[in-house]
């Protein structure tokens, strides 16, 4: 059964600091996707990233990064700079392929507050 | 263009209830998925709808959860006798399609905040 796992409850740090919240997920399919998704106080979901299993470039977008390693089942992402704007809850989710399935698999989440 | 809105935003119930949440995807998403997220259980995947068809229900909690979608466009759910334990936040996130090999991002909306008193 798939699974996500994101180990750290709660992150606290300063501005400018940098700050990786870690994912680590379960599957049994070799064809899957990985997804990263913040929640301000607003509450909104927002999209941040996907990752398919057959591409484990690194990926950076500004002072986001996401690192993916499938020998340790991890995709990590990194927020460098933090700033208070960053403070939010933080998703990871898994997708098993093929193409009848659409469920998103959630991590329980990681909750980031940047103080300034 | 407009993201995905659900109405309403909060909702109080007195528990036994019957209460309505509704979600209006992005135009043109033909997917359109039910989370539910509480503090002890993260988000939880409760039904999904291509088109008008639900193919699977099976992440509804009980029989007091039903869900529809008509046109293809805005869906209802719906818990019936409601229970303190439904108390949650409610997303409804929709998406361009599911298909084979497709993988489509899905964009939530803001949620309805139930609690059941």
């Amino acid at each position: 059964a798939q699974k996500v796992t994101q180990a750290q409850t709660e992150i606290s740090v300063v501005e400018k600091e940098d700050v990786t919240l870690d994912c680590v997920y379960e599957t049994r399919d070799t064809t899957y996707y990985l997804f990263w998704y913040k929640q301000p106080p607003s509450g909104e979901l927002v999209f941040l990233i996907r990752r398919n299993s057959f591409d484990e470039q690194n990926e950076i977008s500004g002072r986001y990064s996401w690192n993916f390693q499938k020998s340790t089942s991890s995709f990590n992402f990194t927020i460098t700079a933090s700033q208070v704007v960053d403070s939010a809850v933080y998703f990871c989710a898994l997708k098993e392929g093929g193409g009848s399935n659409y469920k998103l698999t959630f991590g329980k989440g990681t909750l980031l507050t940047v103080n300034p | 263009g407009a993201g995905v809105s659900q109405s309403p935003s909060n909702k109080v119930t007195e528990k036994g209830k019957d209460v309505e949440l509704r979600c209006d995807p992005i135009s043109g998403h033909t997917a359109l998925y039910w989370y539910r997220q509480s503090l002890g259980q993260g988000l939880e995947f409760l039904i999904y709808f291509q088109g008008n068809s639900a193919p699977d229900k099976s992440g509804l909690p009980s029989d007091r959860f039903s869900a529809e979608r008509t046109g293809g466009s805005v869906s209802t759910l719906t818990i019936q006798r409601t229970q303190q334990e439904d108390s949650a936040v409610y997303l409804c996130a929709s998406s361009l399609a599911v298909g084979t090999g497709g993988i489509y991002e899905q964009y939530f909306g803001p949620g309805t905040r139930l609690t059941v008193t």
